[in-house]
């Protein structure tokens, strides 16, 4: 079983839409949790950032952590064709020595906004 | 600010040739990784530097890759020799310390024949 579980997808909806993307993890060790997005043939840029439990807004993006039950989600509110992208969920773990730091990447989730 | 380098942009070679890539971090961090991501799946981390010294290559292949960050700024990966299953983008990323936000640059596109 991998440590990080994301649908891959390909996710098409229309221009206006409301997106949900969703990871699942089995490590409890995890407590920073993000959200990547990585367009066609460039690095992933750090989109949402969330410690432990909770939610986060930033704009239309909303980012939920439920911890006791091992799920992250990254809301995406009248989503535009410019959020076409590969959005990746990232988790690390609050511990010290070699694993501080070290993200864990979901595989990826398509997604393309048509207008 | 200028973001992290990565060069060359794009490579292709046969099985069992050599290639190296380069990466240059954002001035000041501190941090720097090199990550591998096959088409299709999220970045996997080959090995982590915090300045020149090694923090994390647990999941590099050591028989056949290589790293060195000299002087605690840019860093070299080298593969050698090169199989199929290496075909994939290679990811540099930088960060200012170990617990900080991550910064990627656009990858280098390996393509062993």
């Amino acid at each position: 079983q991998k440590e990080v579980e994301q649908d891959p997808g390909p996710l098409s909806v229309p221009e206006g839409a409301i997106v949900s993307l969703n990871c699942t993890y089995s490590n409890s060790a995890f407590q920073y949790f993000m959200w990547y997005r990585q367009y066609s043939r460039k690095g992933p840029e750090l989109l949402m950032y969330t410690y432990s439990s909770g939610n986060k807004e930033d704009g239309r993006f909303t980012a939920q952590v439920d911890k006791s039950s091992k799920y992250i989600s990254l809301f995406i509110r009248d989503s535009q064709p410019s959020d076409s992208a590969t959005y990746l969920c990232a988790m690390s773990a609050n511990a010290g020595g070699t694993s501080y730091g070290k993200l864990t990447f979901g595989q990826g989730t398509i997604l393309t906004v048509h207008p | 600010e200028a973001g992290v380098a990565q060069s060359p942009r794009y490579k292709i070679i046969e099985k069992r040739q050599s290639v190296a890539f380069w990466c240059n971090p954002i001035s000041g961090h501190a941090t720097l990784y090199w990550y591998q991501q096959i088409l299709g799946q999220g970045p996997k981390l080959l090995i982590q530097f915090q300045n020149n010294g090694v923090v994390d290559d647990s999941q590099l292949p050591k028989d056949r890759f290589s790293a060195e960050r000299l002087k605690g700024v840019d860093s070299t990966l080298k593969i050698q020799p090169a199989k199929l299953e290496d075909s994939a983008v290679y990811l540099c990323a930088s960060s200012l310390g170990i617990k900080e936000t991550q910064y990627f640059g656009p990858g280098t596109r390996l393509l062993v024949l």
